[in-house]
């Protein structure tokens, strides 16, 4: 009954490489979001979608392009992987969209060699 | 954007009580004080917030002073897996922030 659900947990993976982070939720929330945690903690919004609508794209590459296929579920895929994409990506979720009372997910950590 | 201060660092006997303060002598009105843990290795986990009154739910107590330029998170009966890092935030309730979370106090529960 896990709340806000990622996978993979670990990916390790090449440079110029395409991979995909995939988020579920199960507690009915409209808005759902991407976060970037870096060496020093540092929580970094990256993308929010609300009902499947983007909302929120915090200056990040194009080479991630979330995709949100109905409200509770919203992937993110990266193309052309760089090392500095190295990180702990969070999913979270929000009943009302800017909530700050977010539920998050395990964090996928994506190591870039 | 308010900021915080918080204590780098505090240890906690467990079954005693957790306090864990947090100053933000800068709060604008409509600020709300949210509090946060991150368990090593897992996604952060929201605990509690408030706007002004003192709130309680099943995790945690949140006391607000009056003035709101500090507050207090308590754990009522500190658990070895209450061991994290505790983190208060200052946000009005809705709104986009480009960043959540700063240094927190790493909270210790010992044995």
């Amino acid at each position: 009954d896990t709340a806000v659900s990622q996978t993979p947990k670990y990916l390790v993976t090449q440079m110029g490489n395409d991979k995909s982070i995939k988020c579920e939720q199960n507690l009915g929330h409209d808005t759902m979001y991407w976060y970037k945690q870096d060496s020093k903690k540092f929580l970094k919004i990256m993308f929010s979608y609300n009902n499947k609508e983007l909302i929120i794209n915090e200056t990040v590459p194009n080479r991630f392009s979330p995709k949100s296929p109905d409200k509770a579920h919203l992937n993110l895929h990266i193309n052309s992987l760089e090392l500095g994409d190295s990180a702990v990506y969070f999913c979270a979720s929000s009943q009302v969209v800017g909530s700050y009372e977010q539920y998050f997910g395990p964090g996928t950590r994506l190591t870039v060699t | 954007d308010a900021k915080t201060t918080q204590p780098t660092s505090m240890d906690c006997a467990e079954g005693r009580a957790a306090n864990l303060p947090c100053n933000h002598s800068t709060i604008s009105g409509n600020e709300y004080v949210y509090w946060y843990r991150q368990i090593h290795s897992q996604g952060p986990q929201y605990i509690i917030h408030g706007l002004k009154n003192n709130e309680t739910n099943e995790m945690a107590s949140l006391i607000i002073t009056e003035d709101r330029k500090s507050s207090t998170l308590i754990l009522p009966h500190a658990t070895l897996r209450d061991t994290a890092v505790y983190y208060c935030i200052v946000r009005v309730s809705q709104g986009t922030y480009k960043y959540i979370f700063g240094t927190g106090t790493r909270l210790k529960v010992l044995a």
